[in-house]
């Protein structure tokens, strides 16, 4: 059964750095998504993507974040300049036209 | 501003017993209502989608309504089994197919 797949499952990085979280989603996919937990706390929206740029945003994606389709298969996120409270599990999810979203298994971002 | 409330936060039941989940929300111009599954530091399993215009869907043991007039909906697991433990979230969808999670309800189905 296709799957959505991400890399890393976890990292850390030092406040400030630059890190690039992957994501593979289902092949025939047309709409990405990414949604990040802090730990105890709700999953939250980030970024919607559709047609080779983004569609939807929440507050939380400010200018230190960026997404980027690079070619047919990877989608992946950017934080320029990662902060503490960037510590959180990200997940990546993809769709086709219907609405049910499909979950890769997170990548863990420990920000230290 | 769509706010999806569950309630309870947590839920322990034995085994054999039927689960019943409840999901609100604020803005009852959803498109979609979605059901996952998360294990502790795990990915989301999608569940059920109930659209819109459907008032329930079924799969398996499970079943999910949907009332859009009261900003409800409902998960229903029969014959709860201890694999059945894991945190259970629920999500409304807006046009462009944004997720907005509620807080999610801990189950524990004890043998």
């Amino acid at each position: 059964e296709p799957e959505v797949t991400q890399t890393p499952s976890h990292q850390v990085t030092q406040m400030g750095q630059e890190v690039i979280l992957r994501c593979v989603p289902i092949s025939n996919h047309l709409y990405f998504y990414w949604y990040r937990q802090i730990l105890g706390q709700k999953v939250e929206f980030l970024v919607s993507f559709y047609n080779n740029e983004i569609s939807e945003k929440s507050e939380i994606f400010d200018d230190q974040f960026s997404v980027e389709r690079p070619d047919g298969s990877n989608f992946t996120l950017k934080i320029r300049s990662t902060k503490l409270e960037d510590s959180a599990m990200y997940f990546c999810a993809s769709r086709a036209e219907g609405y049910e979203q499909y979950f890769g298994p997170g990548t863990r971002l420990t920000v230290t | 501003k769509q706010e999806v409330t569950q309630i309870p936060a947590a839920l322990s039941v034995p085994e054999g017993e039927n689960l019943v989940l409840n999901c609100s929300f604020t803005d009852s111009a959803i498109y979609n209502l979605q059901w996952f599954r998360q294990d502790p530091g795990k990915g989301l399993t999608s569940l059920l989608l109930i659209q819109s215009s459907q008032r329930e869907q079924t799969s398996g043991r499970l079943n999910a309504s949907l009332d859009k007039s009261s900003g409800r909906s409902t998960l229903y697991i029969a014959a709860s089994q201890p694999g059945d433990s894991a945190t259970y979230l629920c999500a409304s969808t807006d046009s462009w197919g944004k997720l907005q999670f509620g807080a999610g309800t801990q189950v524990v189905v004890t043998p």
